[in-house]
């Protein structure tokens, strides 16, 4: 069964640093594009970006470039979202998703970020 | 950028009728669309891919179609667990783009 397990919730304050975490299970972790979704308390989806693990290529989506950073570690089928300065319109759930031929296929339970000071 | 609007913001339906669903795009996606369903307090999950195809575990009673700009999901016979928030997302461009998704409530 594919998996996607994500780090626990976060509460930070403003001007701090965060890594946020999704270990993946159940498949070629190096061969699909996985990827970070926001979604603001009440709001929609934003697909932040994806990163291919097999050669760490990364897309941002315009919104977020600079913003955040997302990364990978092939060895333990893990990636990461990374904040250097959290502001309060960082508060969100952030999910963890599986790319399949450009589409989100598999979700995983979401990362609750909560910046306030 | 590619613009997902869907309609209506919220739909009421009694279980047991039907529901039409729609999403519309500001230029063509072709058939790069996919649908995903989400109840509240979990992640959303995927329904249909490439505008129709159904996504493992989906009942029947989920339909989906279009291309181009214009797009529809279906529920035949709504039941319980159908109430949620459900969302269209074109992965033709970059960036790829979600609507602000639709409602669908008990009446």
């Amino acid at each position: 069964e594919v998996q996607l397990v994500q780090s626990g919730a976060e509460v930070k304050k403003p001007g701090e640093s965060l890594k946020i975490s999704c270990q993946a299970s159940g498949y070629n972790f190096a061969n699909s594009w996985i990827g970070w979704v926001r979604q603001v308390p009440g709001k929609g989806l934003d697909l932040m970006g994806v990163i291919y693990p097999g050669d760490s290529e990364m897309k941002y989506s315009p919104s977020f470039q600079g913003q955040v950073t997302i990364s990978v570690d092939k060895a333990i089928s893990t990636a990461y979202l990374q904040w250097s300065s959290l502001k309060a319109s960082d508060t969100a759930i952030y999910y963890c998703v599986k790319q399949r031929d450009y589409y989100l296929d598999v979700w995983g339970k979401g990362t609750t970020v909560t910046v306030s000071s | 950028e590619r613009v997902m609007t869907q309609s209506p913001a919220t739909l009421s339906v009694s279980p047991g009728e039907r529901a039409t669903l729609s999403c519309r795009a500001s230029q063509s996606v072709a058939a790069n669309l996919a649908w995903y369903q989400q109840k509240p307090g979990q992640a959303p999950r995927l329904l249909f891919y490439a505008s129709s195809t159904r996504a493992t575990g989906i009942p029947a009673r989920f339909s989906a179609s279009g291309s181009g700009t214009e797009f529809t999901l279906t529920i035949s016979s709504l039941q319980s667990e159908d109430f949620a928030v459900y969302y269209c997302q074109q992965y033709n461009n970059w960036p790829r783009t979600f609507g602000q998704g639709t409602k669908v409530e008990i009446k």
